[in-house]
């Protein structure tokens, strides 16, 4: 039990265009997911705690405008990278907590995003 | 920054046990210690979690020191495919608290 997915798990854009990623719980409902990226050989670094229903919280220094969430269901949340740059390219994964007594948190398998 | 410390790398010959330590001399008494590991270019991957009292599933054994300051993650018979950085995070049990990740444990199995 406790299955993240995420698609694409690879995509490679021109700068300029947009990209969005989609992360699911499988088997469970996630009232709450979350948005790393990691760079590498880099620990992951947390971007946005995405709540369902209502607006995500974003890090410090990670711009809302460009890297806009949705969480609009219990199983769903979107990250869509806008006028992506190569600076953006990275590993992008998501987390979705199992609600229960401690709140597991269950990682998706990670998005490569590419930006030429 | 992380509250945990952990060996930068370790190796363990493979069919032995893995038995990989973390300091947390500064958990909280509501903190709980997650183990996850991430094998290269994959999603983290949850192993097993506890408060106080020692856990173990299919995957691991956690043995938490009386005192709470260290624990220690085994992993009872390694495999080639255990070979992954692995990561201790102390935590309060609730979604609002986010996992902080340090530079965990680069574990080399070696047949």
């Amino acid at each position: 039990g406790a299955v993240v997915s995420q698609h694409p798990s690879r995509v490679i854009c021109k700068s300029g265009t947009s990209v969005k990623i989609e992360c699911r719980s499988l088997d469970f409902q996630a009232t709450t997911m979350f948005w790393y990226r990691q760079f590498p050989k880099k620990s992951l670094m947390l971007m946005a705690t995405s709540n369902e229903g209502s607006k995500a919280t974003y890090e410090q220094g990670v711009e809302k405008d460009k890297f806009l969430i949705n969480h609009a269901s219990l199983t769903l949340s979107t990250l869509t990278v806008t006028s992506a740059h190569p600076e953006d390219s990275s590993f992008y994964i998501c987390s979705a907590a199992l609600r229960g007594y401690t709140d597991t948190q269950y990682f998706g398998p990670g998005t490569r995003l590419t930006v030429l | 920054d992380a509250k945990t410390t952990q060996p930068t790398s370790m190796d363990c010959a493979e069919g032995r046990a893995a038995n990989l330590p973390c300091n947390h001399s500064t958990i909280s008494g509501n903190e709980y210690v997650y183990w996850y590991r991430q094998i290269h270019s994959q999603g983290p991957q949850y192993i097993i979690h506890g408060l106080k009292n020692n856990e173990t599933n299919e995957m691991a054994s956690l043995i938490i020191t009386e005192d709470r300051k260290s624990s220690t993650l085994i992993l009872p018979h390694a495999t080639l495919r255990d070979t992954a950085v692995y990561y201790c995070i102390v935590r309060v049990a609730d979604s609002n608290y986010q996992l902080i990740w340090g530079a965990g444990t680069k574990l080399i199995i070696k047949p």
